[in-house]
């Protein structure tokens, strides 16, 4: 069965520092990959999607990167944090084609302080 | 350009009650999908549901239905005989399209529905 595993669970950072989220997924090959952004303990925002190595698409133009070195690894980068960045950052995988279903890792909370 | 709207922000109901989380959608695709989505306390977000635009068959698993009317543009969320573990953050969520042979874009979420479920 597949899994999504992302770390690490909570962070906190001052402002101004650098960011590297790390996303895995085990079980399955040539996943499409997804960062989102929960904020305020609500709606879900897209910030990337990957739908292969070295493949990475903006949704929102903002202070994040993405990078997928590996099939099944996906990492979210910042050089410098702003406040704004707070919130929780959920990566998630599926299948290539519409309508499939994306599953979800267990999040990862950041606080900028 | 696709939307989801789940007018009901937070709703608190007694045990063993029926509930019913309201989720319309806007998009100008013929052919779509629909999602529900569950998120715990915990955080992670639990698929429960995907529904494409061909099929307006209701479906029921268990304590949980959905209704999807394409007449109104609704797929909703029914709960019957609630349980205090059904408190939840309940999300409906869109996905449009054909396939385009490269893109994936990601599903269009709406703000999510607070479920409360008092013992």
């Amino acid at each position: 069965s597949q899994t999504i595993h992302q770390w690490p669970a909570t962070l906190v950072q001052p402002v101004g520092s650098p960011l590297s989220l790390e996303c895995t997924v085990e079980g399955t090959s040539n996943p499409n990959l997804y960062w989102y952004r929960q904020a305020a303990g609500r709606g879900l925002q897209l910030l990337f999607y990957s739908v292969g190595i070295g493949q990475i698409s903006s949704e929102v133009p903002q202070n994040l990167s993405a990078s997928r070195p590996q099939d099944r690894q996906f990492i979210l980068s910042s050089k410098k944090l702003l406040l704004s960045d707070s919130g929780f950052y959920l990566c998630a995988w599926g299948l290539d084609g519409p309508g499939y279903e994306q599953y979800f890792g267990p999040g990862t909370r950041l606080t900028v302080t | 350009a696709q939307k989801v709207t789940q007018a009901q922000t937070e709703i608190s109901v007694v045990e063993k009650e029926d509930v019913t989380l309201d989720c319309v959608y806007e998009t100008r695709d013929t052919t779509y999908y629909l999602f529900w989505y569950k998120q715990p306390p915990s955080g992670e977000l639990v698929f429960l549901i995907r529904r494409n635009s061909f099929d307006e068959q209701n479906e029921i698993s268990g304590r949980y239905s959905w209704n999807f009317q394409k007449s109104t543009s609704s797929f909703n969320f029914t709960i019957t005989a609630s349980q205090v573990v059904d408190s939840a953050v309940y999300f409906c969520a869109l996905s449009e399209g054909e396939y385009s042979g490269g893109g994936a874009d990601g599903l269009t979420f709406g703000k999510g529905t607070h479920l409360i479920i008092q013992p």
